[in-house]
């Protein structure tokens, strides 16, 4: 596509339920990342896919969340057993290049708020 | 660990004026420096991309500078105008991968 699509932009959950977010990144990117911003504060980073190599995890706050991403394309980022602390906006990019060579590509974000 | 920190954390400036915000990164193996643009409630938008081995690089109004020895970047923009008002972050690769870390930004307010 010509951007990078996430859905859906907003979500309201209810504490415990589970929610998935999907990202599309741009057509022929290889690298897909997905950052968290709450409220005031800067992104923190996620995760990281990189073409058919395993993603680096590094940054998922706890095993509640998990991403996959189907075909090196759509990605999918699934958050078990929402919490409070859970609410945020949560971003997807992509880039063209190994790790953002050529730069990132945002998405507009999925608002997540946990009731 | 790569640290990023940007100062000022907030700017109001009549417009018009000339600014410069600030960039400093703790480890300077870094492949490349980025500064984006966001306005609230919305994603970023890529304004500068400088390569390691580039000193600058120029668009429009804007100009960003990079000096890895030192660890910092600059952003500059030229002639402020109200539709420049948003958050200005900076983000530089953790040491040894594209994994970016990105500061807290500096939230600009151009006055009319």
């Amino acid at each position: 596509g010509a951007g990078v699509s996430q859905s859906p932009s907003n979500k309201v959950t209810e504490k415990g339920k589970d929610v998935e977010l999907r990202c599309d990144p741009i057509s022929g990117h290889t690298a897909l990342y997905w950052y968290r911003q709450s409220l005031g504060q800067g992104l923190e980073f996620l995760i990281y896919f990189q073409g058919n190599s395993a993603p680096d995890k590094s940054g998922l706050p706890s095993d509640r969340f998990s991403a996959e991403r189907t075909g090196g394309s759509v990605s999918t980022l699934t958050i078990q057993r929402t919490q409070q602390e859970d609410s945020a906006v949560y971003l997807c990019a992509s880039s063209l290049a190994q790790g953002g060579g050529r730069g990132y590509t945002f998405g507009s974000g999925t608002r997540l708020t946990v009731v | 660990k790569q640290e990023v920190t940007q100062i000022p954390a907030a700017l109001s400036v009549p417009e018009g004026e000339n600014l410069v915000l600030n960039c400093s990164f703790t480890d300077s193996a870094i492949y490349n420096l980025q500064w984006f643009r966001q306005d609230p409630g919305k994603g970023l938008t890529s304004l500068l991309l400088i390569q390691s081995s580039q000193r600058e690089q120029t668009s429009g109004r804007l100009n960003a500078s990079l000096d890895k020895s030192s660890g910092r970047s600059t952003l500059y923009i030229a002639a402020s105008q109200p539709g420049d008002s948003a958050t200005y972050l900076c983000a530089v690769p953790t040491s040894g991968t594209y994994k970016y870390i990105f500061g807290t930004g500096t939230r600009l307010k151009v006055l009319a």
